[in-house]
């Protein structure tokens, strides 16, 4: 299994909106609307920001949306906040039964 | 709320095996899964393997079958994850976090373990 496709890293300044892709195939987020997005800040656990493609768990900022078209789904941040720099990885459930993650992106906030 | 709590760093042989423990603190494992990510210095998250405590049904990446093994001990709300013939790539941190019972996203996470393989 492939691991999703993301680019490596993003920018924004405060206050503006970014989007993170996460591009899949047919076997994984193609397939099921099983999308996760986690944050990571550095020497951290990582932190699940949107499940089932954009479902927020309680606690989570509505700044955080998330939405997906075909094998690629997309996470959005609007209203950039020092605090959103980290790393962010999607993951998907396959038809294999098991998971996958993407490679990361690093949100750096100008 | 539930948090897991996470067996501490340990350091290793290449070719012997480690065990890391997961423990439900404030709460029980109930139906979810347990599912193991790994991630090697400066490198992204890798997902291992799952279990289901209550049912003792493992599943496991391709990529580590055979070599991971996954436990869980539901009378102390304990997990394990048995990693061996361990190489230098296996010098990662170690997570457990929890999931639905099909494992589609994690929630909470452990604090992650550091398990270096060195000579």
């Amino acid at each position: 299994q492939s691991a999703l496709t993301q680019p490596a890293s993003v920018s924004g300044s405060p206050g503006q909106s970014i989007t993170i892709s996460c591009t899949g195939t047919s076997s994984d987020v193609g397939n099921y609307n099983y999308v996760s997005w986690y944050q990571q800040h550095p020497g951290k656990a990582p932190k699940l920001m949107l499940y089932d493609v954009s479902d927020r768990p309680s606690g989570v900022s509505d700044r955080f949306s998330g939405s997906k078209s075909g094998n690629t789904a997309s996470l959005t941040i609007s209203g950039l906040q020092a605090e959103d720099e980290a790393d962010y990885y999607c993951c998907s459930y396959t038809t294999s039964s098991t998971l996958v993650f993407g490679g990361g992106t690093k949100l750096t906030v100008l | 709320q539930v948090q897991l709590v996470q067996s501490g760093a340990d350091v290793k042989k290449p070719g012997s095996s480690v065990k890391v423990s997961c423990q439900a603190s404030g709460g029980t494992f109930g139906s979810h899964a347990i599912n193991w990510v790994r991630q090697a210095p400066g490198q992204g998250l890798e997902w291992m393997a799952r279990i289901i405590p209550i049912l003792g049904i493992p599943k496991y990446s391709q990529k580590f079958q055979g070599r991971v093994t996954l436990t869980a001990d539901t009378s102390t709300n304990t997990a394990y994850m048995d990693l061996s013939s361990l190489t230098s790539e296996d010098t990662a941190v170690y997570y457990c976090a929890r999931g639905p019972a099909r494992g589609e996203w994690f929630d909470p996470w452990g604090q992650g373990t550091l398990v270096t393989v060195s000579s």
